[in-house]
Parts: C-alpha cells; sequence; structure tokens
C-alpha cells in the first residue's frame, strides 16, 4: 500500500524553462510534505517543505504547491538549470506515521542545456 | 562540516557473509535511521532509533539488526547476506520541530553505501 505515489518516473525538460514535478499521497492524516533532491553517488538532501495549513511554500527557483481536496502536491522548479538534473523524492509525514517520513519511488529530472 | 559519515562507501560480499556498516552523525540529533534505495522502489525505511539506547523496526527489518552504540553511532548489519540485499543502504539524523501543522522531522543523509551481494 503506496501512501505516497510519483507517477511519473522520469521527465525531461530544457533548460530555461518549467519543470513540474507531481506528487499524490493518500493519507489523510499527514500533516507535512517534503521534497529531497538526490546527485548520483550522493545522499539526498532536503530541498523544500510546506505543511498542510498552506497551499504554497516558494523558496527561490522552487515552489512547492499542495491541494488538499485532491491529495496532490507538485514542485514547480523556473527556470530550470542543468544543475537541477537529480532524482526528486516527495515525501510526508503526520499523525498517520507516526511523524516518520514516507517517500515516493522518486522522479528522474533532466535539464537538457 | 561532516554531517553524517558512513562508512565503507562499497562493498561486495559474497552470500552467508556477515558485515557492518558503520554511521555516525556530528549534530546532536536524537533520531537516527537505516534507509536502502532500490530501483523503482524509492527510499524504505529499515530501522529506526529515536534516542540513544532505543530502537525500532521500520518497514523493511527482515535480515537486519542494528545498534545504537551511543549518541553519534548507529550501526546496521547483515548477519548473513542475501542478495535479495543488493542496494544502496543510507544512514540518516533527523531534527525535530514544531511547526504551523505539528511536529516535522528533517532528514539528513550520509552519502550511502553500496552494497553487492553475489
Amino acid at each position: 500500500d503506496q501512501q505516497v505515489k510519483q507517477n511519473s518516473p522520469s521527465l525531461s525538460v530544457q533548460e530555461g524553462r518549467i519543470s513540474i514535478l507531481n506528487c499524490d499521497y493518500t493519507n489523510s492524516m499527514f500533516d507535512y510534505f517534503l521534497w529531497y533532491k538526490k546527485y548520483p553517488a550522493e545522499g539526498p538532501t532536503f530541498l523544500i517543505s510546506i505543511s498542510s495549513i498552506k497551499d504554497k511554500n516558494e523558496d527561490g527557483r522552487f515552489t512547492v504547491f499542495l491541494n488538499k481536496s485532491a491529495k496532490h502536491l507538485s514542485l514547480h522548479i523556473v527556470p530550470s538549470q542543468p544543475g537541477d538534473s537529480a532524482v526528486y523524492f516527495c515525501a510526508a509525514s503526520g499523525r498517520g506515521s507516526n511523524y516518520k517520513l514516507t517517500f515516493g519511488k522518486g522522479t528522474l529530472l533532466t535539464v537538457n542545456p | 562540516n561532516a554531517g553524517v559519515t558512513q562508512t565503507p562507501k562499497f562493498q561486495v560480499l559474497k552470500t552467508g557473509q556477515s558485515m557492518t556498516l558503520q554511521c555516525a552523525q556530528d549534530m546532536n540529533h536524537n533520531s537516527m535511521y537505516w534507509y536502502r534505495q532500490d530501483p523503482g522502489m524509492g527510499l524504505r525505511l529499515i530501522y529506526y532509533s529515536a534516542s540513544e539506547g532505543t530502537t525500532d523496526k521500520g518497514e523493511v527489518p527482515n535480515g537486519y539488526n542494528v545498534s545504537r552504540l551511543n549518541k553519534r553511532e548507529f550501526s546496521l548489519r547483515l548477519e548473513s547476506a542475501a542478495p535479495s540485499q543488493t542496494s544502496v543502504y543510507f544512514c540518516a539524523s533527523s531534527e525535530v520541530w514544531t511547526g504551523s501543522a505539528g511536529l516535522v522531522e528533517k532528514l539528513f543523509f550520509g552519502s550511502g553505501t553500496q552494497l553487492s551481494v553475489l
């Protein structure tokens, strides 16, 4: 039973364009949603988060949108840069998971010059 | 800034061999974790330790044991390695804060151990 789903294994975009990575969840008791970025041969690093009482959080080129009614969140990267090429993991936590993070399977983003 | 340090970075084992993956953090975090990452499977929690002296099973604990040696160190042991344990292993520690919607944990990961079991 996969509680956090990233249905697109990969995404390819041109440099300068917008990248949109999607994530769906099933557990309505999740309170926080986090995005992690992972480069090859490195551990994941925290990118941005959003709480369930907000619908948008922005940090520079990165914006996360949350639609609670649809149980859906998305990460927007504008403009995309080749250095953004990495695997992006969506994660969620809350009372339903005893505050432990539940990760999606990840989406490989490739930004082409 | 060392953060979370894992050793070794690479390891090849034969089926049935044992080994211990070491992890240490210097951020004074209470909680530590072991995850494995497999292609198409994302990050799956093996074991975690909420504080020194305590450990709990995660999603995929079978075939593994852990030891929280002190606040800094959390090791993962494979007693009898199997090919199904071929994976990339990540150790992590976390800081917890109370946000506007409740508790939230932020994980800091090590750089990983690539383990192959033949």
